[in-house]
């Protein structure tokens, strides 16, 4: 496909699972972010690669929130111990280099919708 | 991180032209203005951004006021497939976006 994919669609977890959500950027592209929306909030950024390098991971809420994309293509987002205000939608975005620093949009996929009981 | 203002919600009626405000009255001269809107169900789609002066594309017009503290996204024939959450940001001295939570539009047939 040419967006980006998001897996699992939904994900449920009992308190105290770890889970771990995949998102395949669009083939080529440098830049990947992670960011989580709550039932009716906007988006907040969690965590942004440049490659396999993450360069900004002062979005993530607590040491439980894990990032990692080795081989700069696929990363996955992975959170220990899952708590229930860890409930919300993952969303994964990819943009072909620099993202905004090289003034380019951002490309989401649908996200993964986690609810945890 | 520079804020932006926006209305909770709008209402347009179907092929009707529709402006959407949003203010930001501590932009610096750096920050670029964008705009992103959300499907239900789905993940943000860029819209258009601009940084000075006004831009058009295929979905959509931006224009800027002189001072750039605001500007209005005009959608020039609202369809039903225009009801959406629309976020305007600002963004450019780093990677991040930084959403509020938007205005929803509402497209009546």
């Amino acid at each position: 496909g040419a967006g980006v994919s998001q897996s699992p669609r939904y994900k449920v977890a009992k308190r105290g699972q770890d889970v771990a959500l995949r998102c395949d950027p669009i083939s080529g592209h440098v830049s990947l972010f992670w960011y989580q929306q709550a039932l009716g909030q906007g988006p907040e950024f969690l965590t942004y690669f440049q490659n396999e390098a993450q360069l900004d991971k002062s979005g993530l809420p607590s040491d439980r929130f894990f990032a990692e994309r080795p081989e700069g293509s696929v990363s996955t987002l992975k959170i220990q111990r899952t708590q229930q205000e860890d409930s919300a939608v993952y969303l994964c975005a990819s943009s072909p280099d620099r993202g905004l620093l090289t003034n380019e949009k951002l490309f989401f996929g649908s996200g993964t919708q986690l609810s945890v009981l | 991180d520079a804020k932006t203002t926006q209305p909770n919600s709008m209402e347009s009626n179907e092929e009707e032209p529709v402006h959407l405000p949003c203010n930001h009255s501590t932009i610096s001269g750096t920050d670029y203005i964008h705009w992103y809107r959300q499907l239900p169900s789905q993940g943000p789609e860029y819209v258009i951004h601009g940084l000075t002066s006004n831009v058009n594309n295929r979905m959509a017009s931006l224009a800027i006021a002189e001072d750039r503290k605001s500007s209005t996204l005009i959608l020039h024939r609202a369809t039903l497939r225009d009801a959406a959450v629309y976020y305007c940001i600002l963004g450019g001295a780093t990677n991040k976006l930084i959403f509020g939570t938007g205005t929803l539009l509402a497209v009546q047939p």
